[in-house]
C-alpha cells in the first residue's frame, strides 16, 4: 500500500524564481493538504484540496497556489521566491468522510526540502 | 487566534525512563487532537483523540485528551533510543479542515 509520495526530495532555487512541488496521496485518500515547516517549527497549513478545488487556505500570500488533478494528486506552485520561503514542504492526504464532512487522520509524505539562495 | 502550545520544548532522558509530553490548545470549532512523531522527514501518525477521558494506547505509548481543560498528554514508558524524535501535536478544526500544529517537543533518549 503506497503511502504519500512527494517529488522532488530536494530543490535549490534563487530569489524571484518559480517552483512546482508534486504530491501523490496515499491509496484510497481523496483530500490533499499542504504545509510549510520552517526549521525548528511545527508545520503551518497552506491550503487543502478536495474534489479538485481549494477548500481552505491558511495565512499565505497569493504567490502560493495549487492544483488537484482527477486522480487526486496535487501540485504546489510558489512564484517570486523569497529567502523566507526556504523550508520543508509537506503534503498530507486524508479521506473525507462524506456524510460527516470531516476528514480522517492526515498522513504525511517525506516532504520537499526547498532552499532559496 | 488559534494556537497549540507544547511543553517542554526539549527533553533529555535515559533509556528506561518514563516521559510525559504536554499539549494545550485554543482553537475554534475543535474536533480532535492528533499526535505525530517526526524523525528525519515525514511526521508519522501516532494517535487521534476525539473523546475526552478515553486513553489510547499503542505499545509503550499512550495518550489522553481533556476537552474541558483543553489539553492532551502523550506518555512514553520504558523509553528507548529509537524514541528520540520531535513529537508534534495538532488540533483538527471541524470546519477549517486543517491541522494547527504546536512547535513540537524534542525528545532525546540517551543510552
Amino acid at each position: 500500500d503506497a503511502g504519500v509520495t512527494q517529488s522532488p526530495t530536494h530543490l535549490i532555487k534563487t530569489r524571484g524564481q518559480q517552483v512546482t512541488l508534486r504530491c501523490s496521496p496515499k491509496s484510497g485518500h481523496d483530500t490533499v493538504s499542504w504545509y510549510q515547516q520552517a526549521l525548528g517549527q511545527g508545520p503551518q497549513f497552506i491550503f487543502q484540496y478536495y474534489e479538485e478545488e481549494e477548500r481552505q487556505r491558511g495565512n499565505f500570500p497569493d504567490r502560493f497556489s495549487g492544483h488537484q488533478f482527477p486522480n487526486y494528486s496535487s501540485e504546489l506552485n510558489v512564484n517570486a521566491l523569497l529567502l523566507g520561503d526556504s523550508a520543508l514542504y509537506l503534503c498530507a492526504s486524508s479521506l473525507k468522510l462524506r456524510h460527516s464532512g470531516l476528514s480522517g487522520a492526515q498522513h504525511f509524505g517525506d516532504g520537499t526540502r526547498l532552499s532559496i539562495l | 487566534e488559534d494556537k497549540v502550545v507544547q511543553s517542554p520544548l526539549s527533553l533529555v532522558v535515559h533509556e528506561g525512563d518514563t516521559v510525559t509530553l504536554n499539549c494545550s490548545y485554543e482553537v475554534t470549532n475543535f474536533r480532535s487532537l492528533l499526535w505525530y512523531k517526526q524523525e528525519k522527514k515525514a511526521p508519522t501518525f501516532l494517535f487521534m483523540l476525539t473523546s475526552s477521558g478515553i486513553e489510547k494506547k499503542s505499545g509503550r505509548l499512550s495518550s489522553i485528551l481533556d476537552k474541558k481543560e483543553l489539553f492532551s498528554i502523550l506518555n512514553i514508558t520504558a523509553t528507548q533510543t529509537g524514541d528520540s524524535a520531535v513529537y508534534l501535536c495538532a488540533a483538527y478544526m471541524e470546519y477549517g479542515n486543517k491541522l494547527v500544529f504546536g512547535a513540537g517537543t524534542i525528545l532525546r533518549v540517551k543510552s
